[in-house]
């Protein structure tokens, strides 16, 4: 079978640096995106990844280890307006989406 | 700057009633998607389309049915709302279906609460 997990909640103080994890296993593997999803707000992009290593852009950064079956989004110098939730997502061989619950991210000053 | 629009964004409605949510696109996207997001889950898959008057199951269609009659519109339907609909509805575009095309677009999403 499929599925994917990831932390329901972290807590992180602006300035510093937070990793959200994500586990998964499956048996076809085309890629694995992290959305963001402000409160009532539609998800948005933020990365992609489909071969390992790390994908950086600006202050948020993205891992891909497919022999572990793991990934990480890496956000750097936090922002209160990075409060959020952050949803990890597979991508399976026939290009369907199998979500994570998504990581409520709390950002204190 | 590119949109999903979602018609409604908060709806009431009471059980047995008929419930039409309408998304509209403007980027010429192949693909569109209806999900719903329910807290402790991941978005689940209702249903999607890759072409117009075409229409594939996602992971939970029961209770649920679509209409794709233009490219830039897909409207989520409930033939008999439940309370276990009550939900947010989130509509999604993408490009292709290539993993790099697939980047999802959202609408705001719709609210539904059916009493």
């Amino acid at each position: 079978g499929q599925n994917i997990d990831q932390p329901t909640e972290m807590t992180a103080t602006e300035g510093a640096i937070v990793q959200i994890n994500c586990t998964y296993q499956t048996s076809g593997f085309n890629g694995l995106f992290w959305y963001q999803q402000h409160a009532g707000e539609a998800p948005t992009f933020l990365s992609y990844n489909v071969l390992d290593g790390l994908e950086e852009k600006g202050r948020f950064s993205s891992f891909l280890s497919r022999s572990k079956g793991y990934s990480y989004l890496l956000l750097k110098e936090l922002q209160m307006k990075d409060s959020a939730s952050y949803l990890c997502a597979l991508m399976d061989s026939n290009y369907q989406l199998i979500w994570g619950a998504g990581t409520k991210l709390i950002i204190k000053p | 700057d590119v949109k999903v629009t979602q018609s409604s964004r908060y709806l009431v409605k009471r059980t047995g009633e008929k419930v039409f949510l309408e998304c509209v696109q403007d980027m010429d996207h192949e693909n569109m998607f209806w999900y719903r997001q329910d807290p402790g889950l991941g978005l689940r898959l209702i249903y999607f389309s890759y072409d117009v008057k075409m229409k594939e199951k996602g992971d939970i269609p029961e209770g649920y049915s679509v209409s794709r009659e233009k490219k830039e519109r897909f409207s989520l339907i409930l033939e008999s709302a439940s309370t276990n609909q009550t939900s947010m509805y989130l509509c999604a575009s993408s490009l292709g279906d290539s993993a790099g095309a697939n980047v999802l677009t959202f609408g705001a999403g719709s609210r539904l609460t059916v009493l």
